[in-house]
């Protein structure tokens, strides 16, 4: 049973323009969520953390939005550029101690 | 500060052999965190130290093993190797896995069992 979904496995985005990845999950006690970028033969590098006592978190070029009564979130990168090519994972959490659960990962493509 | 530092970076064993893979975590985090992705893969949690206890463990085979020392650097082992085992193995460390900890990633261990 996935407890965190991307249910895009890849998605193509132009140049310059907006950028937008999904992630759902389905553990209502999750309460701290985190999006990551990973290259291939790379580790994850964290990009970007929201807790649920927020709906939005902005770092740069990046901005996550959560939505708890949907249990969804996303993040946006604008504006994408061909170094955002990577897999993006989201990850949660709920209470103390306990591990993240990670998404499958979304591949995205930033076509010049 | 330094990054995670994961060792070895790529390793070829046969299968039924066993392998220890070994993660340094970042200075004055705590609590390390392993993951296997393989192909097509998300991250699949091995399990978590923290203060050289084992906190959380995911759903893997006895086979997988692991321990945390005083100095908080980890090793993982996986005895008796499978083909299925070939994944990245990767580490990852948190200041003290606190809920609203980030947990940060080393650059992971390439396993491939022949």
């Amino acid at each position: 049973d996935q407890q965190v979904k991307q249910n895009s496995p890849s998605l193509s985005v132009q140049e310059g323009r907006i950028s937008i990845l999904n992630c759902d999950y389905t553990n209502s006690m999750f309460d701290y969520f985190l999006w990551y970028k990973k290259y291939p033969a790379e580790g994850p590098t964290f990009l970007i953390s929201i807790s649920s006592i927020k709906d939005k978190n902005e770092d740069g070029r990046f901005t996550v939005f959560l939505n708890k009564s949907a249990k969804h979130l996303s993040l946006h990168i604008v504006p994408s550029q061909p170094g955002d090519s990577a897999v993006y994972f989201c990850a949660a959490r709920g209470d103390y101690g306990q591990n993240f659960v990670f998404g499958p990962g979304t591949r995205l493509s930033v076509l010049p | 500060k330094a990054g995670v530092t994961q060792t070895p970076r790529y390793l070829i064993k046969t299968r039924g052999q066993q392998v220890t893979l070994s993660c340094s975590p970042i200075s004055g985090h705590r609590s390390v965190s392993w993951y296997q992705q393989t192909p097509g893969q998300g991250l699949q949690f091995l399990f978590e130290y923290f203060s050289e206890t084992q906190r959380n463990k995911g759903n893997f085979p006895g086979r997988f093993s692991g321990r945390q020392f005083s100095n908080s650097r980890s090793e993982m082992n996986v005895s008796t190797l499978e083909l299925g085992d070939s994944a990245l193995y990767l580490c990852a460390s948190s200041e003290d896995g606190n809920s609203g900890n980030t947990i940060y990633f080393g650059e992971g261990s390439w396993l491939t069992v022949v």
